[in-house]
Parts: structure tokens; sequence; C-alpha cells
């Protein structure tokens, strides 16, 4: 697509209920980028993919937290029995490979767990 | 939408020359502008976090100017070496009734530095 687009842009959910949140790249991208975002805070970086395969998941909180590329485009990122504290913008990015190396955002995800 | 743009989107620098580029922010409802540094696969590190139109911080040899009345910040480096570069992002607070309403990043300018 012409831009990074993430789905859902918000997301409301009780305490406990798992959520799915899709990333689908700029076609072509290698790289494809986890981060979220707190009210009033910096991004933090959750984990990466280069093509497929999950290349740093140091990033996630926990293990109820867990991202997946299965064919190198577009990404999923789960969280299981989501707690408040989760809440915040979750942000894809992705880029190619090139030398420039520019990241480009997706709008995000905006997710509020009651 | 919150329009936040950085120019230029690439740069390339030789080692020891000084260096600088733009941030544009909407000019109505400022309420901080925030400058990261960002190596891709690690979370940006702050450098400054500007309120006051006329604000210049300084970190090192990095340093950064603020104009809120016209809507853009500078980020100047001074003497670049090989380990500045990295993605430098800024972003944009805007003010919103209760206080501050979440950042708004812009694309990043990504600087290489070339020994």
């Amino acid at each position: 697509g012409a831009g990074v687009s993430q789905s859902p842009r918000y997301k409301v959910t009780k305490r406990g209920q798992d959520v799915a949140l899709r990333c689908d790249p700029i076609s072509g991208h290698v790289s494809l980028y986890w981060y979220r975002q707190a009210l009033g805070q910096g991004p933090e970086f959750l984990t990466y993919f280069n093509y497929e395969a999950q290349q740093d998941k140091s990033g996630l909180p926990n293990d109820r937290f867990s991202a997946e590329r299965p064919e190198g485009s577009i990404s999923t990122l789960t969280i299981q029995r989501t707690e408040q504290r989760d809440s915040a913008m979750y942000r894809c990015a992705s880029s190619s490979l090139s030398g420039a190396n520019v990241l480009t955002f997706g709008a995000g995800s905006r997710l509020t767990v009651l | 939408i919150l329009n936040v743009e950085q120019s230029p989107q690439s740069l390339h620098v030789q080692e020891g020359d000084s260096t600088n580029f733009t941030c544009s922010f909407p000019s109505s409802n400022f309420y901080a502008l925030h400058w990261y540094r960002w190596e891709t696969a690690k979370s940006p590190e702050a450098l400054f976090v500007m309120t006051l139109n006329g604000d210049e911080k300084k970190k090192g040899r990095i340093s950064a100017t603020l104009n809120t009345k016209e809507g853009y910040s500078y980020l100047y480096i001074k003497g670049s070496q090989p380990e500045d570069s990295a993605t430098y992002l800024c972003a944009f607070e805007m003010y919103s009734g209760g206080g501050a309403d979440g950042l708004t990043f812009g694309k990043g300018t990504h600087l290489i530095i070339q020994p």
C-alpha cells in the first residue's frame, strides 16, 4: 500500500480480554518495527522483524505480548489477558533495507483497557 | 490531523563538519517540542524537551532552538562524529484543555556521518 496501515485505530477492551493489533507495512518494506507510546511519553521499542524473522523481542514487556509476521508482510501484535497498564498507542513502522533506512510510521492503534 | 514535518529526510555529512536540520509543527496550541535521537532497534533517546519560545538547549555538541510563533525548531550538531549517525526525531506535544495530549512524531531525519 501507499503507507503503513494499522488496525484497529481504536480498541477499547475489558481487562482480561485478548487483543490483536494488525500492521500492514509499505509494500516491499523488509523491516517492520513495533513500538508503544503511553500518553505523554516517548515511544518504547517492543520488537522488530526482518522479513518473517523476529530479530529482537527484548522490548516485549512480558510473556503476555507476542508478535508474528508469518509471510514477511503483515504483522500481528497480540496481547493476552490485557491489563490496564497495557493501555497505550501501539505504533508500527516499516523500512526498506536501503541505505537511507528511513522509517515510515503507521497512525497507530490506541488501546484502552478498562 | 497534526502536521509535523522534518527536513531533510536524509543527510550525509563528512566527519568533523557541522550540520543542522529542521522540524516544523503547528503554531497553535503549543505545549512542548521534543527531540529524540534514535538508533533503530532501540527505544529513542530523549535529547531535549523545549517549552518556551526562544528556548535554546545544549547537550555536548548538540543544540536546539525553538520558535513557537512560526512553528519550527532547529537541531544543530557541531563537529559531527561517526557516533552521531542515527535518526533524529522531533515530536510535537499539543495543549488540550486539561494538559498535554500526547506526542505527534515527525518522520525523522536520518543522519549518516562519513569518515
